[in-house]
């Protein structure tokens, strides 16, 4: 069964960090592409940022480049998304999700999310 | 970026009537576009895929239609499970970013 378990959220002073982990199981993790994808309190999704399988390749949406860096650890079956400079505005349930080549390309399989709130 | 505009934002329905959810795209996206339905506390569940490809386990009751700059999502005959909101997305530039609509909750009448 494929699973996807996110941690690391919490309450963040603005200006602060903090290091979300998305552990994966039940599928080739070094086979997929990953995204993590937000959803602010009561608000739409947005796309925030991809890694191709080898770490080779990543993309953000404009709002966090420069701030935010995805990566991976294959070998430990792990995504990550390091947020620096954490702002009002990046608070979010934040999701890891799967980049499903079967589907379209389109996110087949998502995690719980975890909570991000940047407040003072 | 491509802005993706759904309609109505709520839809009041009752059981057993068929559900006609739009998805606008300000350019072409082809056909590569998706839908998810996220219920309250719950993450998003791919529905459609490449505009009309029901996703693995996905009942026949949803379906999807179109290309280019418009696309519905039907579901002929609400369940009670199938309130819910629903968004669409798509991937159809490259580089990303990519981009959901901003979802169209359906409501019990």
């Amino acid at each position: 069964e494929v699973q996807l378990v996110e941690s690391g959220g919490g309450l963040v002073q603005p200006g602060g960090s903090l290091r979300l982990s998305c552990a994966a199981s039940g599928f080739t993790f070094s086979s997929y592409w990953m995204s993590w994808v937000r959803q602010a309190p009561g608000k739409g999704l947005e796309w925030v940022a991809n890694i191709k399988q080898d770490g080779s390749e990543k993309y953000y949406v404009d709002s966090v480049k420069g701030r935010f860096t995805i990566s991976r650890d294959n070998a430990k079956n792990s995504l990550y998304l390091q947020m620096n400079s954490l702002r009002a505005e990046d608070t979010a349930v934040y999701y890891c999700a799967r980049d499903a080549p079967s589907s379209g390309w389109f996110f087949d399989y998502w995690g719980q999310g975890t909570l991000v709130t940047v407040s003072s | 970026e491509i802005v993706l505009t759904q309609s109505p934002a709520t839809l009041s329905l009752s059981p057993g009537e068929r559900a006609t959810l739009s998805c606008r795209a300000s350019q072409s996206v082809s056909s590569y576009l998706a839908w998810y339905q996220q219920k309250p506390g719950q993450a998003p569940r791919l529905l459609i895929y490449d505009a009309s490809n029901r996703a693995t386990g996905i009942p026949a009751r949803f379906s999807g239609s179109g290309s280019g700059t418009d696309f519905t999502l039907t579901i002929s005959s609400l369940e009670p499970e199938d309130f819910a909101v629903y968004y669409c997305q798509q991937r159809s530039n490259w580089p990303p970013p990519w981009t959901f609509g901003q979802g169209t909750k359906v409501e019990i009448k």
